[in-house]
């Protein structure tokens, strides 16, 4: 299985811009995902291929990457991006999650 | 708009089965594929099972192969999971999840409130 690699956590400050990195064990592409999970609730998408914005979605966030490298960025956090950040990759079956970024505003 | 309810979760010894639903409102349920995805407490997200729009292609997860059973009833905008031989390490909040699909790639992008599932004896 693709295992997809992420940093436990951060801690940042409201109005600053902060990266979260995930790194796939093989390539995966362009099919790299985003998900927002706020404590309590469900993971709601934010970016699906690599870059693109999910409708609804603030432009703050943003993602890129390709092949086994992939960040998404937050310009400026907000107190309301309190969450764990998830990435998922579907190029190789099992569908596969890394094991999330947990959020801190300061 | 998009509504997943999942109902059916519960306390359950080892070795029992469980069945949960997840309910779909707010769009056309017969067009999409589903999946269920899972968490245990305080862990990330495993993918569990997923099934097409019209039931024709089915995958599992290897952890969950020959033990659960995924299905749906476009007739009643529901998505069914059956769990025999449950385990402690089955315990988690199971969510149900939709799945835009294209010809290039697929995206789970609705997501219900989970249903929670604990084995223990």
């Amino acid at each position: 299985d693709t295992v997809l690699t992420q940093s436990p956590a951060l801690a940042v400050s409201p109005g600053e811009r902060v990266t979260i990195s995930c790194r796939a064990s093989e390539s995966v592409s362009t099919l790299m995902h985003w998900y927002q999970q706020k404590p309590g609730q469900q993971p709601t998408l934010l970016i699906y291929l690599a870059s693109n914005l999910e409708s609804g979605v603030p432009a703050r966030f943003s993602g890129s990457g390709s092949g086994t490298d992939f960040t998404l960025t937050i310009d400026p956090v907000e107190a309301d991006d309190t969450a764990t950040y998830y990435c998922q990759q579907s190029w190789n079956d099992p569908p596969t999650f890394g094991g999330g970024t947990k959020l801190e505003l300061k | 708009e998009v509504q997943l309810v999942e109902s059916g979760g519960g306390l359950v010894q080892p070795g029992r089965s469980l069945k949960l639903s997840c309910l779909a409102s707010g769009f056309t349920f017969s067009n999409y594929g589903m999946n269920w995805i899972r968490q245990a407490p305080g862990k990330g997200l495993e993918w569990v099972a997923s099934i097409s729009s019209s039931s024709s292609y089915i995958y599992y997860a290897d952890t969950v192969k020959g033990r659960f059973t995924i299905s749906r009833d476009n007739a009643k905008n529901t998505l069914y999971l059956q769990m025999t031989s449950l385990r402690s390490e089955d315990t988690a909040l199971y969510y149900c999840a939709r799945m835009y699909t294209t010809d290039y790639f697929y995206v789970m992008d609705a997501w219900g409130q989970g249903a929670s599932v604990t084995v223990s004896s």
